[in-house]
C-alpha cells in the first residue's frame, strides 16, 4: 500500500532563512500532493498542493517540487517568519481514491 | 473559521465510557473523512463516508463506529473507552468533484479518557 516518509522530525532555523521539508511517497500512480500546516490547538490547513503534471509551484514565500521518477516532493519556506513555527505535514493519496495517508510531521521553530 | 464544525472542542470521560463526536462538513462537501491524532502521532485514516455511504475504512477499532446523516453531518461514536483512546479526532471534508482535491479539516475534538 501506500507508504510516505518525511523529514526531519523537527527543524529549527534562524528567522529570515530557508526550510526544507522533504517527503517520499510509494505509490507511482499518486498525482496529487498536498502540504498542510498545524499550528497548536488547530487543525490542519492546506498551505499549497501539487499535481502530477507540474514540477514546482510557488506561493509567496512557499513553494513545493515533485520529482516524480524519484517519488519525492519538497516544501520549501524561504524568509521564514515566527509566525511559520508549526508542524507541517505532507500527504500523498491512495491511488483511486480521495484517501490520503500523511507523513509523521516536521515540527518547525523559527527562531527569533 | 475553515467551514467544517466540530463539537465539542474538549471531552473528558472515565474509561468503559461512551461519546459522541459530530461534524458538520463544509457546505457543498459530501465528503466526510475521521482521523485520529495522538500524541506526537501524525493522522491515522479512521473511516470516510460520502453522501451517506461507507467508503472506506482504515485502522478504526470495532469499539469505534460512525455514521453520515442525510444533512451530510457525521458522528463518530466511540465506546467502551480506554486510556489509550485520548486524542484528537479531526473530521476533514472534500469536494471530491473534478479531481483531486485537498481536505479541509475542523478544528478537532480533544478527547481525554481518565
Amino acid at each position: 500500500g501506500e507508504n510516505v516518509e518525511q523529514h526531519p522530525s523537527t527543524l529549527s532555523v534562524q528567522e529570515g532563512d530557508s526550510a526544507v521539508i522533504k517527503c517520499t511517497y510509494s505509490d507511482s500512480a499518486s498525482n496529487y500532493f498536498p502540504w498542510y500546516k498545524q499550528e497548536l490547538g488547530k487543525g490542519p490547513q492546506l498551505i499549497i498542493d501539487i499535481r502530477s503534471n507540474v514540477g514546482e509551484k510557488k506561493d509567496q514565500r512557499i513553494a513545493v517540487t515533485l520529482n516524480k521518477t524519484a517519488k519525492h516532493f519538497s516544501l520549501h519556506i524561504t524568509e521564514t517568519q515566527p509566525e511559520d513555527s508549526a508542524v507541517y505535514f505532507c500527504a500523498a493519496p491512495i491511488s483511486g481514491t480521495y484517501k490520503y495517508i500523511f507523513g509523521t510531521g516536521t515540527r518547525l521553530k523559527v527562531l527569533a | 473559521d475553515s467551514g467544517v464544525t466540530q463539537t465539542p472542542k474538549h471531552l473528558i470521560t472515565a474509561t468503559g465510557q461512551r461519546v459522541t463526536l459530530r461534524c458538520s462538513p463544509r457546505s457543498g462537501d459530501l465528503s466526510v473523512y475521521w482521523y485520529q491524532q495522538s500524541l506526537d502521532q501524525g493522522l491515522q485514516f479512521l473511516i470516510h463516508y460520502y453522501n451517506g455511504e461507507e467508503r472506506a475504512k482504515g485502522n478504526i477499532l470495532e469499539r469505534f463506529s460512525a455514521q453520515q446523516f442525510p444533512d451530510l453531518h457525521s458522528e463518530l461514536n466511540l465506546s467502551s473507552l480506554e486510556l489509550g483512546d485520548s486524542a484528537l479526532y479531526f473530521c476533514a471534508s472534500s469536494v471530491e468533484v473534478g479531481g483531486q482535491v485537498g481536505y479541509t479539516f475542523g478544528s478537532g475534538t480533544r478527547l481525554t479518557v481518565v
